[in-house]
């Protein structure tokens, strides 16, 4: 089974936004609404900021975004803060029965 | 409030077999509402999905890893185990557990530990 492709690293200043794109395949992000995507700080376990594609848990700030495209998934982040920093990762149910990540995004807040 | 804390040998010799636990406390991983998983991270690299079990004895693996792997719950201790055997080096890395937010493979892992590292090395 293959990753999903995500960019290896993007970057803005802050208050910009930046997009991270999740490219699967039709028996994955483009066959299931079930993106989910997460956070991960150096040391740390991953935070799960989005789900379901679209859906923000409680408590995550709402700067946070998603939506889907086809076999593309992608998170917005708006007005970007140094405390955004850090890896993301999406990632997917498979119709094979599994789950897959995406490689993983570092965003740089310049 | 739940939380999930994962333990075992912290270095492991090739070819051996890895194996840890994962202690869930402030909930029961014998609740029909979860499904529970491993995942690991590998020194500098992504996320990998390794299985998911459920308590009445649903088990998915990772293909690549599935004549290697082997998971199960321990009701009595609230725990969870992972067995990994003849590792080589490559199986080095951050091993979490986690919970699904539902009893589903396809919902996403809303709870994490802290996660453990485990070295393969001689």
């Amino acid at each position: 089974q293959s990753a999903l492709t995500q960019p290896a690293s993007v970057s803005g200043s802050p208050g910009q936004s930046i997009k991270i794109y999740c490219t699967g395949t039709p028996g994955d992000v483009g066959g299931y609404d079930s993106v989910s995507w997460f956070q991960q700080h150096p040391g740390k376990a991953p935070k799960i900021i989005i789900y379901d594609v679209s859906n923000r848990p409680s408590g995550v700030s709402s700067r946070f975004s998603g939506s889907k495209s086809g076999n593309t998934a992608s998170l917005t982040v708006s007005g970007l803060q140094d405390e955004d920093e850090g890896d993301y990762y999406c990632c997917s149910y498979s119709r094979t029965n599994t789950v897959l990540f995406g490689g993983g995004t570092k965003l740089t807040v310049l | 409030q739940l939380q999930l804390q994962e333990s075992g040998p912290r270095l492991v010799k090739p070819s051996e077999t890895l194996s840890l636990t994962c202690t869930v406390s402030g909930d029961s991983v014998t609740n029909n509402h979860h499904y529970w998983a491993w995942i690991r991270q590998p020194p500098g690299k992504g996320l990998e999905w390794l299985g998911t079990i459920y308590h009445r004895g649903t088990t998915y693996y990772n293909p690549s890893l599935r004549s290697r792997l082997s998971m199960s719950v321990d009701t009595s201790r609230n725990q969870l185990s992972l067995v990994l055997t003849s590792v080589p080096a490559a199986d080095t890395g951050v091993y979490f557990c986690a919970r699904h937010s539902k009893a589903a493979l396809v919902t996403p892992f809303d709870m994490w530990g802290q996660g453990i590292l485990v070295t393969v090395s001689s």
